[in-house]
């Protein structure tokens, strides 16, 4: 079946980059998104792309699609302490666009 | 403010009690989605409506029943909580580019 896996944890210094990978096993995924959730609240879409492109950039989000290997990344550049929450990757699955998500990736940005 | 809306935002049960949880969406959307996220497990779909009058069962439908009352309105029921429902529970319709919209989630204690 469907499967989106992501590394649990990372920190960074405020300033630097942060890279946040995933991996997914549908190749047939349609759209791959990155969603954002603060503590208590619930997500929200940060960027998506479309299965045919290998990268889009918003501001100063980055996403790099890899489809041969079925890895996505998600790049914050000048990562701010506002940017710590936790980051879920996810595939859209089916006829129904039901979404798989990763089980997230707790950012840590550091003063 | 557009979006989804759900109520309540917190609920405590004993076992064996029944709830209803309510959602519904200004958007118009077609689709509509029950998620639970638990720690570490990302979120996992219990139900979803790709339109009026049509609900399918998700990754983790048992102990749940749904209700597509009408385009706005997707209800979730436990008719006989356990503790294993203990959760936080999300719902969301999707809209452009098939991206969700979730509303602010219900956390849901059953003791």
């Amino acid at each position: 079946g469907e499967d989106v896996e992501q590394s649990l944890f990372l920190s960074v210094r405020e300033g630097d980059s942060s890279v946040i990978n995933c991996t997914y096993t549908d190749s047939s995924s349609t759209y791959l998104y990155w969603y954002k959730q603060e503590p208590g609240a619930g997500l929200q879409l940060l960027t998506y792309i479309f299965s045919n492109m290998d990268m889009k950039q918003d501001q100063r989000l980055t996403v790099l699609l890899n489809k041969k290997d079925k890895h996505l990344s998600l790049r914050i550049a000048d990562t701010q302490t506002g940017d710590s929450a936790i980051y879920f990757c996810a595939e859209s699955s089916g006829s129904s666009y039901k979404l798989i998500f990763g089980s997230g990736t707790r950012l840590l940005v550091r003063p | 403010n557009a979006g989804v809306t759900q109520t309540p935002k917190f609920q405590v049960l004993k076992t064996g009690q029944s709830m209803t949880l309510q959602c519904a969406q200004d958007m118009n959307h077609n689709s509509m989605y029950w998620y639970r996220q638990d720690p570490g497990m990302g979120l996992r779909l219990i139900y979803y409506s790709a339109s009026e009058g049509t609900t399918d069962k998700g990754e983790v439908p048992n102990g749940y029943n749904v209700s597509r009352l009408n385009k706005r309105e997707f209800s979730l029921r436990l008719e006989s909580a356990a503790p294993s429902q203990t959760s936080v529970y999300f719902c969301a319709s999707m809209g452009e580019n098939y991206g969700y919209t979730f509303g602010s989630g219900t956390r849901l204690t059953v003791v």
